[in-house]
């Protein structure tokens, strides 16, 4: 179990630049998330995958942003025409099954500059 | 919706004293119930888990018992040491979203040890 790997941890760019992150989850795990954590705040829910499918999706996520995962391993968040507001930490979980402990990795930290 | 109130922090303790944190939630049905602590530079980690009214969760000499009554859930522990110190989230699972459950966090409790 090498645990839920998130990169990079730290991204710093440009109001209006585009930016992706990668998060691969623990191995059998077929469940996984992200969350997005502003500061002083606890995470916030944003999108869920079983295997490849998106299944849910929460009104935070606007159309700037979009989630993958081909073949159901590893997971791509993207955010298009960065705004000062996207400025968090993103955090990606995964689990083996929809009543088990979900895992967290260290997330990446976005600055928008 | 659903949602988590915590205790506002941040909390500052002497090595082995008691601690407490405060959690409480509003849910419709009967949601599980999770305590998260995340150190710093790191991700979080489950803590412990009840899944059930008058459950108790434990790890690592940290207790809390789902109390349906009063709606709480609230962190304890006996004897806190330095290596406590980090942040402390509350959490439950909100209604299942076709085959996983969505966790919805209160705002984290920051806890400083003192020796």
């Amino acid at each position: 179990d090498t645990g839920v790997s998130q990169d990079p941890r730290h991204k710093i760019t440009k109001r209006g630049q585009n930016v992706t992150f990668r998060c691969d989850p623990i191995s059998e795990h077929n469940r996984l998330y992200w969350y997005r954590q502003t500061l002083g705040q606890g995470p916030e829910f944003l999108t869920y995958f079983q295997n490849e499918a998106q299944l849910e999706k929460s009104r935070l996520l606007s159309d700037r942003f979009s989630a993958e995962r081909p073949k159901g391993s590893f997971s791509t968040l993207e955010i298009q025409r960065t705004e000062q507001g996207d400025s968090a930490m993103y955090l990606c979980a995964s689990s083996l099954s929809g009543d088990q402990p979900q895992h967290f990795g260290d997330g990446t930290r976005l600055s928008i500059l | 919706g659903n949602s988590v109130t915590q205790m506002e922090g941040p909390v500052t303790l002497s090595e082995e004293a008691f601690l407490t944190i405060n959690c409480t939630y509003t849910a419709t049905g009967y949601p599980s119930l999770f305590w998260y602590v995340q150190y710093p530079g790191e991700g979080l980690q489950l803590l412990l888990k009840a899944t059930k009214a008058d459950d108790k969760g434990s790890n690592k000499g940290f207790e809390a018992t789902y109390r349906k009554e009063t709606t709480s859930f609230h962190l304890e522990k006996g004897s806190v040491q330095v290596s406590d110190s980090a942040v402390y989230f509350c959490a439950l699972s909100d209604l299942p979203i076709q085959g996983a459950q969505k966790l919805v966090f209160g705002q984290g409790t920051r806890l400083t040890i003192n020796p």
